[in-house]
């Protein structure tokens, strides 16, 4: 069956250390973004990319790192600069610029611990 | 893209009809109306999309009116499965568009 796998599901990262989450999708999704959710809130985009080898800043991209290498993956990698890193994080595809494309995909998400 | 504004909460029992009402005063006239669902630790799952007038599918139905300025979410006899986040939100489809997530609405279903 055809999705976005993130990995891990739950992740404890001590201060002062990167960390990257995984995301992969079987979609031949074009287009990827990360999101992050704080307890009670809405998701807030981080980053997103609409090519291979090509990425955008979204509204909060301080303190993280993105990478498209590969058509099926975007990892995102959480800096020590991310000065409040604990949270819910979502990665989605979606077909991307010029198709039809009725909306997002999104995967199971990676809980954050700093600790 | 759209602003939008939902309740932030709502409560209902098993089997009645929920109609979640969404305001969006600046819609763009290439944006779509989607809802998502989210259930706590998980990540949204789409549920419909529209432009106008309105859209039924197995799961909801969307009423859209002719200024376009608001949108209603409507679930049919709702279940305790459907206590989620539903979010309402403009999509442009063939601009590779950012979703942009508000507050959401927080649909409680007690039995």
């Amino acid at each position: 069956d055809g999705g976005i796998t993130q990995s891990p599901k739950y992740l404890f990262r001590k201060e002062g250390q990167n960390v990257t989450l995984s995301c992969e999708q079987n979609l031949n999704h074009d287009a990827m973004y990360w999101y992050r959710q704080d307890p009670g809130q809405g998701l807030r985009l981080i980053y997103y990319s609409q090519i291979v080898n090509d990425f955008q800043k979204g509204d909060i991209a301080e303190g993280y790192s993105v990478s498209r290498e590969k058509k099926e993956s975007f990892p995102l990698t959480v800096t020590s600069a991310q000065k409040n890193p604990t949270a819910f994080y979502l990665c989605a595809s979606s077909i991307g610029q010029g198709f039809k494309d009725y909306g997002y995909t999104f995967g199971s998400g990676t809980r954050l611990t700093v600790v | 893209l759209a602003k939008t504004t939902q309740p932030i909460s709502m409560d209902s029992y098993e089997g009645q009809e929920v109609n979640i009402t969404c305001s969006h005063n600046n819609i763009a006239t290439n944006d779509y109306i989607t809802w998502y669902q989210q259930f706590p630790s998980q990540g949204p799952r789409f549920i419909i999309q529209g432009y106008k007038t309105k859209v039924t599918n197995e799961v909801a139905s969307l009423f859209i009116p002719a200024d376009r300025k608001s949108s209603t979410l409507s679930l049919p006899r709702v279940s305790l499965s459907d206590t989620a986040v539903y979010y309402c939100l403009g999509f442009q489809r063939n601009q590779g568009g950012k979703l942009i997530f508000g507050q959401g609405t927080e649909l409680s279903v007690k039995p």
